[in-house]
């Protein structure tokens, strides 16, 4: 069936350092993909989405393109803040029913 | 942006008793409602998907009679988790969508439920 798979974490960066999250899928047909955003206390936000194979999907200078042939999804942004730790989810929809299979969440805790 | 809610943030109750869970969308008129709960850890199960007026859809694996939902409006959807035990301690959350099935969630904040 249909599943993602996320790097393990936590991963702990400093201040205005690089980050990359890993996020590969398995799916029949052709997914749309998302990476959702759980910040302490709160619920799920959408960060970003692509729907089709090359789309960037860019939000807050964060950014993942959909790889088709390396059924990839990977999250970087140039420069974390400390507000930027949260626990990370790559994400796809399932073609039926509407449904989402989650990856199993990155914790990425960014020092000042 | 569209706001879901869930009542209550977190519950503790007795081995064997029923709890209730609301999840509202507070700005908006959801169509189909959704399930999930999450392990320590771990990532969001689909337990059920409802539709306003209908009954629930199941995944594989997740006891109807035991995670009773109920859909009655287009704003509030309930999870009863009857005869509660401590394997069913978890953290449980709903999302909220209008429209068909590839318009975005919106997700509630979760409920920590924790059975004595």
């Amino acid at each position: 069936g249909d599943s993602v798979t996320q790097m393990e974490g936590p991963v702990t960066l400093s201040e205005e350092a690089f980050l990359t999250i890993n996020c590969t899928y398995t799916a029949t047909g052709y997914p749309s993909l998302f990476w959702y955003v759980q910040y302490p206390g709160e619920g799920l936000q959408l960060l970003l989405k692509a729907t089709k194979a090359d789309d960037k999907g860019s939000n807050k200078g964060f950014e993942a393109t959909y790889r088709k042939e390396t059924t990839s999804f990977h999250l970087e942004k140039g420069s974390v803040q400390v507000s930027d730790s949260a626990v990370y989810f790559c994400a796809l929809l399932y073609n039926q029913g509407g449904k989402l299979i989650f990856g199993q969440g990155t914790e990425l805790s960014v020092k000042p | 942006g569209a706001v879901v809610s869930q009542h209550p943030s977190w519950v503790i109750c007795k081995s064997g008793t029923s709890v209730k869970i609301e999840c509202r969308s507070l700005d908006f008129q959801a169509t189909t409602m959704f399930w999930y709960r999450q392990f320590p850890k771990q990532s969001l199960m689909l337990m059920a998907t409802s539709n306003e007026g209908s009954k629930a859809t199941y995944e594989q694996g997740v006891e109807k009679d035991k995670f009773l939902i109920n859909h009655a409006s287009l704003t509030l959807s309930t999870l009863t988790v009857t005869s509660a035990h401590p394997e069913d301690s978890s953290f449980y959350i709903c999302s909220a969508r209008r429209g068909g099935p590839y318009n975005e969630q919106f997700f509630g904040p979760g409920t920590r439920l924790t059975v004595l």
